[in-house]
């Protein structure tokens, strides 16, 4: 089984809507991220967490929201998607800030 | 000017040959480096870990220039596996990993 896991994979939704994406691992690692990825732009960080009680808002935060439910979860909501929030997000893991492990991404689409 | 950049290529050569890639940083308080392999429309993987020193992990050598800010990736007899796009990443201890925009390898038969 794979140690970070994103669900769903894929997913389409309409301008508007409230979308959650949500990520779990069994790494048992203190820090979780998310990212989105866009061409060209390489991997632009949302929001990260440290540890269930500490949340921090990344490079691109806006328009975004995140739960950390547990140590193994960590959720990324959009309230309002809009049509510019296409893109590719990943969920990484990390233990002491050295290597990162990545789940498979969800790749969403807002119409 | 952008944290990490790299040249986004796509660089093209055949089997069988040597090409290096480099990185640059901004910060310069950036304490770990790493190189990344991302295959099309997959989540990245850790390729190595950059040291000072430098380091050699079989057919990939890393380097690391604190001077002049540079990181450098060099893959020696490339195969046609080695086709991915390569992303340049920093650390500064305790905050953040910064992505670089990744340079695209192709290996051609």
């Amino acid at each position: 089984d794979a140690d970070v896991t994103q669900t769903p994979r894929n997913r389409i939704t309409k301008t508007g809507k409230r979308i959650m994406l949500e990520c779990s691992q069994t790494k048992g690692h203190d820090r979780m991220y998310w990212y989105r990825q866009d061409p060209g732009l390489g991997l632009r960080l949302i929001y990260y967490s440290f540890d269930v009680k500490d949340i921090n808002k990344g490079e691109i935060s806006d328009g975004y929201s995140v739960s950390r439910q547990a140590q193994a979860k960590f959720s990324l909501s959009l309230e309002s998607a809009i049509p510019n929030q296409t893109a590719l997000y990943f969920c990484a893991t990390s233990n002491d800030g050295y290597e990162q492990y990545f789940g498979p991404g969800t790749r969403l689409t807002v119409t | 000017r952008k944290e990490v950049e790299q040249d986004p290529g796509p660089f093209n050569v055949p089997e069988g040959a040597t090409v290096a890639f480099n990185c640059t940083y901004s910060n310069s308080a950036s304490q770990s480096f790493f190189w990344y392999r991302q295959d099309c429309r997959k989540e990245p993987k850790l390729l190595m870990s950059v040291y000072s020193s430098g380091n050699e992990d079989g057919r990939f050598t890393a380097q690391l220039n604190r001077a002049s800010q540079y990181i450098s990736l060099l893959i020696r007899d490339s195969k046609l596996s080695d086709s991915a796009t390569y992303l340049c990443v920093v650390n500064i201890y305790g905050q953040n990993f910064v992505f670089g925009p990744g340079t695209r390898l192709s290996v051609l038969p």
